[in-house]
């Protein structure tokens, strides 16, 4: 199992662009979500996924779309980057939303907005 | 949104020396997880607790969850290099919960 994978793992916009952060499990897992991560804020939910065509917003959604059409598949997309939106994106996934194992973190996207 | 309590936000210790870190709330929770984000990775499961008083461990980690379930402790003895990350405390409340985490301590370990 290739667990939780993003891609890019880098990239750079000016501000106004649009692009899409892939992430991808093979785990069958139902529960998907993005998170970012800025310095002294830890890690905060943007959008979330129960499951296939079933999206939530989380703690930061403003500025984010995501869609779920697969189980495997959970794309964010930024439709208009501000540098504000530079951080460091990470992907999860775990079996049910309340899952005790905890979710498996991909290795994440680092984006810098200019 | 709620927030756990980790500080302070770096520790900085001397290879060899156990360190203790810990995770409070103003709220129960149900489960506690500890994960550690090495530098440039994800985060990574280190421990999962799911009962109050629980005392867990992961090779020369130990973790406890708190007997009031509001706060969760995490001890790394005999420190060595590699024991440099971020290390997140998590909490979840119960069903259709979506977890908390702490704000994370930034661990150093001089050789």
């Amino acid at each position: 199992n290739a667990g939780v994978t993003q891609t890019p793992k880098f990239q750079v916009l000016k501000t106004g662009q649009s692009m899409t952060l892939q992430c991808a499990q093979d785990m069958n897992h139902e529960y998907m979500s993005w998170y970012r991560q800025d310095p002294g804020m830890g890690l905060r939910l943007i959008h979330y996924s129960v499951g296939a065509g079933i999206t939530d917003q989380g703690e930061v959604p403003n500025g984010y779309n995501v869609s779920r059409s697969t189980t495997e598949d959970f794309p964010l997309r930024l439709l208009s980057a501000a540098p504000s939106q530079t951080s460091v994106y990470f992907c999860a996934s775990s079996r049910r939303l309340e899952s005790e194992e905890g979710p498996f973190f991909g290795p994440g996207t680092r984006l810098t907005v200019l | 949104g709620q927030q756990l309590n980790q500080s302070p936000q770096s520790m900085f210790i001397q290879e060899g020396e156990d360190v203790s870190m810990n995770c409070t709330s103003s709220s129960i929770f149900n489960t506690w997880l500890w994960y550690k984000q090495d530098p440039g990775e994800g985060p990574v499961l280190l421990i999962a607790l799911y009962k109050a008083g629980e005392l867990t461990s992961n090779g020369r980690l130990t973790a406890q969850f708190g007997i009031t379930r509001k706060d969760s402790f995490l001890n790394i003895s005999a420190s060595i290099p590699s024991d440099v990350g971020i290390y997140f405390c998590a909490g979840l409340k119960g069903a259709n919960s979506k977890l908390t985490f702490g704000k994370g301590i930034t661990l150093s370990v001089r050789p």
